[in-house]
């Protein structure tokens, strides 16, 4: 298995423009979480989703960042208006359910917000 | 709540040296606990896990006890590496929350 895929692994852009970042999972895996790591709050759990449908989005910051996953392969987390502060590594992973609560993380994608 | 410390770093040791990292935890009941490691440029990757107390989780020359006692996981190796230089992550999990909960990391650099 190729693990777990993101894209882009770097994202450069302006305030105020919208910013997608993009997941597959392990094929098979029927959990997919969303992390974003700061040097100032380190490693948040942003929203995770349970066979395609969101269980908790407490983590999310606020209004401008939503989250989908519209099958088993594939999640968006989405940022409109992205802002400075936004600027982090935003890591996803997943897990199999009947597994050992093991997550297996992707490779990240930097974002920079000018 | 559930919530993990671990040892401020960052920590410099030389080649060879005896590395510890301190991680402690707060959770009610028997939660399953995690070393996850972030090389450079990369995502984490479970390094050990310890499901019940008095587990011993080991890979790659490290080791971690269960403590129940002490509530506490440290992270052990007799002789570290360059290639060990990393970021360290405590993490637990509590069964039937799928949630992990980590720690603020460590960041260990070796010199040769």
């Amino acid at each position: 298995d190729a693990g777990v895929i993101q894209s882009p692994r770097h994202e450069v852009t302006e305030m105020g423009q919208e910013v997608t970042l993009r997941c597959k999972p392990i094929s098979g895996h029927d959990y997919l979480f969303w992390y974003r790591q700061t040097m100032m709050r380190g490693l948040e759990l942003l929203i995770y989703f349970n066979n395609n449908v969101p269980i908790d989005d407490s983590g999310m910051p606020e209004d401008r960042f939503s989250a989908k996953m519209p099958n088993a392969s594939f999640s968006t987390l989405k940022i409109q208006p992205s802002e400075p502060r936004d600027s982090a590594v935003y890591f996803c992973a997943s897990k199999l359910s009947s597994g050992a609560n093991v997550l297996t993380f992707g490779a990240g994608s930097r974002l920079t917000v000018l | 709540g559930n919530s993990v410390t671990q040892m401020e770093g960052p920590v410099t040791l030389s080649e060879e040296a005896f590395l510890t990292i301190n991680c402690t935890y707060t959770a009610t009941g028997y939660p399953s606990l995690f070393w996850y490691v972030q090389y450079p440029g990369e995502g984490l990757q479970l390094l050990l896990k310890a499901t019940k107390a008095d587990d011993k989780g080991s890979n790659k020359g490290f080791e971690a006890t269960y403590r129940k006692e002490t509530t506490s996981f440290h992270l052990e190796k007799g002789s570290v590496q360059v290639s060990d230089s990393a970021v360290y992550f405590c993490a637990l999990t509590k069964f039937g929350n799928e949630k992990l909960t980590f720690g603020t990391g460590t960041r260990l650099t070796i010199i040769p």
